[in-house]
């Protein structure tokens, strides 16, 4: 499968502890999103990368939260101390942008669900 | 971000056309009009987009108002397996090429 995968598909965790999502882009996009989404809303933009280059944090991004793209291929969100307000569905996408062409469509990956009691 | 104003819910049934509306008064000329779906479980996909012209792909047809305030997606043949949460985005590429999703339309088809 050549799609976006995002691992592991289901968390569940106790309040407080750490957890940490994974997310395998398609291989040529050299850009990659990151969107939270809770029961009954549409997905809320978190931050994105352009190869290993953080370029956009939003305001939802708390301090607990962290995202890296190490090598510009997978990226990791890290959220510590988990409360069970952060209990969503994680969704990753990619694209490939082309210097002076229009970004390309996202592709989404099927998310990880996390559950915090 | 520009935003876009979507009826949270329409009913079709099986095998007809359905228009999904979405009004965009305040769209820029940057912006592209973008309709994403999701299917229940499972993240996100790309429909289709425009800029100004009518444009059609294998999924669907989507119909843009001569002022671009408005847009119209179109399903030709609705099928079950056309349930989904339709969200229409205006994206600018000048801002990093992210979507901002708004509640998008809920869409049910009967058999």
């Amino acid at each position: 499968d050549t799609g976006v995968s995002q691992d592991p598909r289901h968390k569940i965790t106790k309040r407080g502890q750490n957890v940490t999502f994974r997310c395998d882009p398609i291989s040529e996009h050299n850009r990659l999103y990151w969107y939270r989404q809770t029961l009954g809303q549409g997905p809320e933009f978190l931050t994105y990368f352009q190869n290993e280059a953080q370029l956009e944090k939003s305001r939802l991004l708390s301090d607990r939260f962290s995202a890296e793209r190490p090598k510009g291929s997978f990226s990791t969100l890290e959220i510590q101390r988990t409360e069970q307000g952060d209990s969503a569905m994680y969704l990753c996408a990619s694209s490939l942008a082309e210097s002076g062409r229009r970004t390309g469509e996202l592709f989404f990956g099927e998310g990880s669900r996390l559950t915090v009691l | 971000d520009a935003k876009t104003t979507q009826p949270n819910s329409m009913e079709s049934n099986e095998e007809e056309p359905v228009h999904l509306p979405c009004n965009h008064s305040t769209i820029s000329g940057t912006d592209y009009i973008h309709w994403y779906r999701q299917l229940p479980s499972q993240g996100p996909e790309y429909v289709i987009h425009g800029l100004t012209s009518n444009v059609n792909n294998r999924m669907a047809s989507l119909a843009i108002a001569e002022d671009r305030k408005s847009s119209t997606l179109i399903l030709h043949r609705a099928t079950l397996r056309d349930a989904a949460v339709y969200y229409c985005i205006l994206r600018d590429v000048a801002q990093g090429g992210k979507l901002i999703f708004g509640q998008g339309t809920e869409l049910s088809v009967k058999p």
